[in-house]
């Protein structure tokens, strides 16, 4: 079974260009998320789909960041424009919808440099 | 939030010995699981317990879950090598979805 598919794994970027980040789940899996993880610290989720709606996206900074998931598999996370605090790892998670729901499967990430 | 917070922050042994790492968290669960995370293999997927569950054991892992203190902890027997990696729990709410929410991790590392 092929895992969570990221791209790209890193990026480096200045302040104020946007990026962008893509994501294909395990084939099968009805829920996505996307997670922020800020060097020392755990994953922070930032939105999560099911199928190609919006379940939660309560911790999305919306001023700058959105997500779409528009055929219900792969999805794009963007940035517009990027702050320094930004720079993070891009965390693209996947799970099934009634096979063991709770355990997530997660990519390797993107790790975005912002200077 | 409902975050697990891990205990200790940072551990270190040798090969061959027992690891244990703690996670306190502060309301009513439906389960906890526990996630690793290292360079070469990203953020995997370790163990469930479920809130009816005392304990729960996978190859060399043991976990243990007390409702009643609100805690759990994970323990690694003969730890090697690979093991090194940061240790994530996740309590899972009621009502929550599928949101996991982690905490800062135990950083293990296990020495020759």
């Amino acid at each position: 079974e092929a895992g969570v598919a990221q791209s790209p794994r890193y990026k480096i970027i200045e302040k104020r260009q946007s990026v962008a980040f893509w994501c294909n789940p395990i084939s099968g899996h009805a829920t996505l998320y996307w997670y922020q993880q800020i060097l020392g610290q755990g994953p922070k989720l930032l939105i999560q789909f099911q199928n190609n709606g919006v379940v939660d996206d309560s911790q999305l900074p919306k001023d700058r960041f959105s997500a779409e998931r528009l055929k219900g598999v792969d999805s794009t996370l963007k940035i517009q424009p990027a702050k320094l605090e930004d720079s993070a790892v891009y965390l693209c998670a996947s799970s099934h919808l009634r096979d063991r729901p709770y355990e997530q499967y997660f990519g390797p990430g993107t790790r975005l440099t912002v200077t | 939030s409902q975050q697990g917070e891990e205990d200790p922050q940072a551990l270190s042994i040798q090969e061959g010995e027992n690891a244990t790492m703690n996670c306190s968290y502060k309301t009513s669960i439906n389960n906890l699981q526990w996630y690793r995370q290292n360079s070469g293999r990203g953020l995997v997927h370790l163990i469930l317990i479920r809130s009816n569950e005392r304990e729960k054991h996978s190859g060399r892992l043991r976990v243990t879950l007390d409702t009643s203190k609100k805690s759990s902890s994970l323990l690694i027997t003969a730890s090697r090598a690979a093991d090194t990696a940061s240790y994530f729990c996740a309590p899972h709410l009621p009502g929550g979805g599928n949101k996991l929410t982690f905490g800062t991790g135990t950083q293990l590392k296990v020495e020759l």
